[in-house]
């Protein structure tokens, strides 16, 4: 099992340019999330998909849209970056077994935007 | 809307110390539940420790325990005997136990805790 994988690990764009950050994971879980890790702030919340088909935002989603192509891919893009969407991407996913959840989380990407 | 507080942004331990990191949160649920993860320098995030906020019983994973005080809306992170590969920046997050919110997850800012051997 792979966990949670995501491309591209790093990545470097000039304002205005887009792109598409790829998340995969292999577990069946439901639900799929987006987050940006920003220095001193905690992880928030871009969008997740609780189900396959089905997308909503979260706290900060202006500036993003997703796409939950299956039930293994949930994709992040960026149409016209910008310098404040330099950041840390993390994915996640989740399944509740018996009342209990957990998120697993990639190993994030790494987004610089000049 | 919810919220988690992480006061302290660096913490110190000397190796097979005891160190306690601190939490706090708000929110108007009675159901809900708390995480702490660990990311150290790879970037990974890991679950260290979860607390169901229905069970009174604080959480235990080997060296790893938490204090919840629900009525302080307090979660704080126990670390014994800790170990220089515990050197990582530590996380409080919390979700609310409703669908409502997708199971989306309230991150605290981070406490980096540094390990002195």
């Amino acid at each position: 099992n792979a966990g949670v994988t995501q491309t591209p690990k790093f990545q470097v764009l000039k304002t205005g340019q887009s792109m598409t950050l790829q998340c995969a994971q292999d577990m069946n879980h439901n639900s799929m999330y987006w987050y940006r890790q920003d220095p001193g702030m905690g992880l928030r919340l871009i969008y997740y998909s609780a189900s396959e088909g089905t997308t909503d935002k979260g706290e900060v989603p202006n500036g993003y849209n997703v796409s939950r192509l299956n039930k293994r891919e949930f994709s992040l893009r960026l149409e016209s970056a910008a310098p404040s969407q330099t950041s840390v991407y993390f994915c996640a996913s989740s399944e509740v077994t018996g009342g209990e959840e957990t998120q697993y989380f990639g190993p994030g990407t790494r987004l610089l935007v000049l | 809307a919810q919220t988690v507080t992480q006061s302290q942004p660096e913490m110190s331990v000397q190796e097979a110390e005891t160190v306690t990191l601190s939490c706090t949160y708000d929110t108007s649920e009675s159901d809900y539940y708390l995480f702490w993860y660990k990311q150290p320098p790879s970037r990974q995030m890991i679950l260290v420790i979860r607390q169901e906020a229905y069970k009174q019983q604080n959480a235990t994973e080997n060296r790893f325990s938490v204090n919840f005080q629900k009525a302080a809306k307090s979660f704080s992170l126990k670390i014994s005997d800790s170990q220089l590969g515990d050197a990582a920046m530590y996380f409080c997050a919390y979700r609310a136990d409703s669908m409502e919110y997708g199971n989306k997850l309230v991150f605290g800012a981070g406490t980096i805790l540094r390990v002195k051997s």
